[in-house]
């Protein structure tokens, strides 16, 4: 596809459940970023892949969250022991070029993700 | 990379009328990017201004960087209802993150 896919677009899990959201990035995009956005704010930061490399992951909340992109292109964030206040929007980006984000990073649509 | 605050938080004008929004910072940066994001087509990059220009226009959006006061303006003119969305600044002064403020809320009312 010509964009960044992310699936699944909804889930509900239940307190304790684990769950895994993917993302496809924009083929041959180097980078791939993982933010979180609760409801009325801004995205937050959680994590960089360089191709397969996480180069900066603190903005992962809890060691409860684990991202991977093992052969550089497809990326899952898993989160364990799922809480309440993990529920949110989950947005993947990517970019064409290494390094920072001197230059534009393309959004999926997000997963969005209930907790009860 | 640090963040930016958006000011003011919402804004509401009528279709036709332009909009304005400000982004604040506080150290010196490489870079600030804009971005849009409404319920259509999720989050958008607008614009990129660089620390050495003082002036960007990409269609009807017009974005200004005043180094000096550390603070960039979102011009957008003739706006339209399909302007409604929430826009944030990003300033980037280095690493991998790009930090995202609270946003501005602008609402244009046909």
């Amino acid at each position: 596809g010509a964009g960044v896919s992310q699936s699944p677009r909804y889930k509900v899990a239940k307190r304790g459940q684990d769950v895994a959201l993917r993302c496809d990035p924009i083929s041959g995009h180097v980078s791939l970023f993982w933010y979180q956005q609760a409801l009325g704010q801004g995205p937050e930061f959680l994590t960089y892949f360089q191709n397969e490399a996480q180069l900066d992951k603190s903005g992962l909340p809890s060691d409860r969250f684990f991202a991977e992109r093992p052969e550089g292109s497809v990326s899952t964030l898993k989160i364990q022991r799922t809480q309440q206040e993990d529920s949110a929007v989950y947005l993947c980006a990517s970019s064409y070029t290494r390094g920072g984000t001197d230059n534009e990073q393309f959004f999926g649509p997000g997963t969005r993700l209930t907790v009860l | 990379s640090q963040q930016g605050e958006e000011d003011p938080q919402a804004l509401s004008i009528q279709e036709g009328e332009n909009a304005t929004m400000n982004c604040s910072y506080k150290t010196s940066i490489n870079n600030l990017q804009w971005y849009r994001q409404n319920s259509g087509r999720g989050l958008v990059h607008l614009i990129l201004i660089r620390s050495n220009e003082r002036e960007k226009h990409s269609g009807r959006l017009r974005v200004t960087l005043d180094t000096s006061k550390k603070s960039s303006s979102l011009l957008i003119t003739a706006s339209r209802a399909a302007d409604t969305a929430s826009y944030f600044c990003a300033p980037y002064t280095g690493g991998f993150k790009t930090i995202f403020g609270a946003g501005t809320r602008l609402f244009v009312k046909a």
